[in-house]
Formats: C-alpha cells, sequence, structure tokens
C-alpha cells in the first residue's frame, strides 16, 4: 500500500472549514483513498472514501488531484466534536486486511 | 447506522489469565476483524473472518485465537495474556471485500 504523508497537527477556527491535506505520491491506480477519524479512546469511524472523483457525503468533502498524489477532505463547518485524529489511507480495494492508519492529523477546532 | 460493539471499554487482566474479548455486529456483515492499537504502531490486524466458522490469521496473530460461531459475534481470545499484549483492542466489520470497515468503540486491555 502507498505511504501517505500528514502534517501531525492543524487548527481550526469553530464554524469555519477545516481543509485536511494528505499526499500519496506513490499511489497505484487501483488504490483508494480512505479517510477515517478517531476520537479519543474511540474506535476509528469511517468519513468518506475515494478513487479519482471528487465526493461528497453528509459529513466531508474529499478532494482528489488530478494526478492522484495528494487529496484533501473538507469538513464545511467544523465544530468542537470534529475535534480528532484524521486519518488518510490509500489501499488496494481487494486488499481489506490492510488498514495501516499511520500517525494522521489531530485537528483542534477550537471557538 | 452501522453497529459494532465490543463487550467492554476497559479491562485489567492478570498475566497468565485466558481473555475473552466479544464483538458483536447487527448489519448482517460477513467480514469481521480484529486490531490492537499501540502508539508510533498503526493499527495491526489479528485475526479476521469471512464467514462463519471461517478464520484467517493477520499480520500478528500469535498468543491469540478467535471464534465465530455466529454470523454477528467474533470473539478475540487471549490464551494466556502476557504484558506485551496490552493495548487497545478493536473490532470491526464490513459486508464485503470491497467496501469500508466499521469500527467498535475500542476495549482497553491492560495485562499486570
Amino acid at each position: 500500500d502507498a505511504k501517505t504523508t500528514q502534517p501531525p497537527s492543524m487548527d481550526c477556527a469553530e464554524g469555519r472549514a477545516a481543509n485536511l491535506p494528505c499526499n500519496h505520491s506513490t499511489i497505484s491506480g487501483n488504490e483508494y483513498v480512505y479517510w477515517y477519524r478517531q476520537i479519543h479512546s474511540q474506535g476509528p469511524q469511517y468519513i468518506i472514501h475515494g478513487l479519482k472523483n471528487n465526493e461528497t457525503n453528509e459529513m466531508a468533502s474529499l478532494i482528489i488531484t488530478e494526478d492522484r498524489k495528494s487529496s484533501t477532505l473538507i469538513l464545511p463547518h467544523a465544530t468542537l466534536r470534529d475535534t480528532a485524529v484524521y486519518y488518510c489511507i490509500v489501499r488496494v480495494r481487494d486488499n481489506f486486511n490492510k488498514f495501516y492508519f499511520g500517525s494522521g492529523t489531530k485537528l483542534n477546532v477550537k471557538p | 447506522d452501522v453497529k459494532v460493539t465490543q463487550s467492554s471499554r476497559y479491562l485489567v487482566k492478570r498475566t497468565g489469565e485466558k481473555v475473552f474479548l466479544e464483538c458483536v455486529q447487527d448489519m448482517d456483515h460477513e467480514n469481521m476483524f480484529w486490531y490492537r492499537q499501540d502508539p508510533g504502531l498503526g493499527l495491526r490486524l489479528i485475526y479476521f473472518s469471512y464467514d462463519v466458522k471461517m478464520k484467517e490469521k493477520g499480520d500478528i496473530p500469535e498468543g491469540y485465537s478467535v471464534s465465530r460461531e455466529k454470523k454477528e459475534r467474533f470473539s478475540l481470545i487471549l490464551e494466556s495474556a502476557s504484558t506485551n499484549q496490552t493495548s487497545m483492542y478493536l473490532c470491526a466489520s464490513s459486508s464485503g471485500i470491497y467496501t469500508e470497515a466499521f469500527f467498535g468503540q475500542g476495549t482497553r486491555l491492560t495485562v499486570v
């Protein structure tokens, strides 16, 4: 699976959009980008995933660059409850047992 | 919403004890997984199951076994707990090979 690089931490003001970047320059054609988050002492929560098109659901939007070497998770209106560690993962979709979460980005939403 | 429930949030066990961690999912998912999460190591797969009574070893199965007698329930067994098995244990389920996994809230196990 491709390695991902994320900033260790980010701050965001409550009510503003939070944009979390992820670099995955070695991603291959059949690898999907997944985003999970983990609130302290809880299990990871699935947010969104995509292959090459931008995706949106009720939680977030995922923007993948045309060359697929990076992506951005957007939380449109961050709340204090969005404070968590956000993990960007790339994995081959038929390799369902390989979820390496890495270190992630700690998002601090501030009032 | 998918619900994956782990039987305990916190457990403290003694070295050498046999430990059972239970996981139940309510969405009729075929696949279930057990991971452990340790600082700096991410999530590591212990065992997974793709059907009742079927199981496969993950990356770190040593010292663990599993049981899946019913589709909704997947148990992780520590045959003889050791201090290096102190960790956060996470159960997950998914509806197929090509879908995302949904996680339980985790069990923080301390072996003393």
